[in-house]
């Protein structure tokens, strides 16, 4: 079946280093991926996004690009922050009828001023 | 513009007991999605309603039901509770033909089975 498989947290950083966190996903048809991201205490927010083959998603600094060929979609910053400190979700999603995201376990990342 | 809403913010109930959750979906929304994240875990889809109906469903058993309702806003109702409900309960809310099926998620309800 589809799922998606992230690195084993947590990541622990210095402010302004850089950031990459690996996504992998297996699946049978050519889903939409997404990084998602949850602070403490709260819900998930949509970060970026990608929809197809090549696609590169950006937001607030961070970028990912679909790779069809490694099936991967890793997560990279170039320079964090503290308030970047949070849980990172990788997820992916079909369209149509089967319009429901199957999440990685989640990645937390731990930014040290 | 309100985003999604959900209800209550924590709950605690006993083994064996019964819970309501409510979720109000982002305005221009039309699809409601659940979601179980258990602690230090990834959110699992529990299932999705569209038009009042459910249109497809996670691997969950069916003490787990839901309902939608004509304003679009939804309710899950979990019956016989067991300590391992015990999770953060998360809504998402979509529009049909939006772009690229995105979908908004709730700040979720922290319920806790005792």
């Amino acid at each position: 079946g589809d799922s998606v498989t992230q690195m084993e947290g947590p990541v622990t950083l210095s402010e302004e280093a850089f950031l990459t966190i690996n996504c992998t996903y297996t699946a049978t048809g050519y889903p939409s991926l997404f990084w998602y991201v949850q602070y403490p205490g709260e819900g998930l927010q949509l970060l970026l996004k990608a929809t197809k083959a090549d696609d590169k998603g950006s937001n607030k600094g961070f970028e990912a690009t679909y790779r069809k060929e490694t099936t991967s979609f890793h997560l990279e910053k170039g320079s964090v922050q503290v308030s970047d400190s949070a849980v990172y979700f990788c997820a992916l999603l079909y369209g149509g009828a089967t319009n429901k995201l199957i999440f990685g376990t989640g990645t937390l990342l731990a930014v040290q001023p | 513009d309100a985003g999604v809403t959900q209800s209550p913010t924590h709950l605690i109930k006993t083994r064996g007991q019964q819970v309501t959750l409510r979720c109000s979906p982002k305005s221009g929304h039309d699809t409601v999605s659940w979601y179980q994240q258990a602690l230090g875990q990834g959110p699992q889809f529990i299932f999705q309603y569209y038009e009042e109906e459910e249109r497809q469903r996670g691997n969950f058993p069916d003490r787990f039901s839901g309902h939608q309702f004509p304003n679009y806003s939804s309710e899950l109702n979990v019956n016989a509770l067991l300590l391992g409900d015990s999770a953060l309960y998360l809504c998402a809310s979509s529009h049909e033909f939006g772009l690229v099926y995105e979908q908004y998620f709730g700040p979720g309800t922290r319920l806790t089975v005792t």
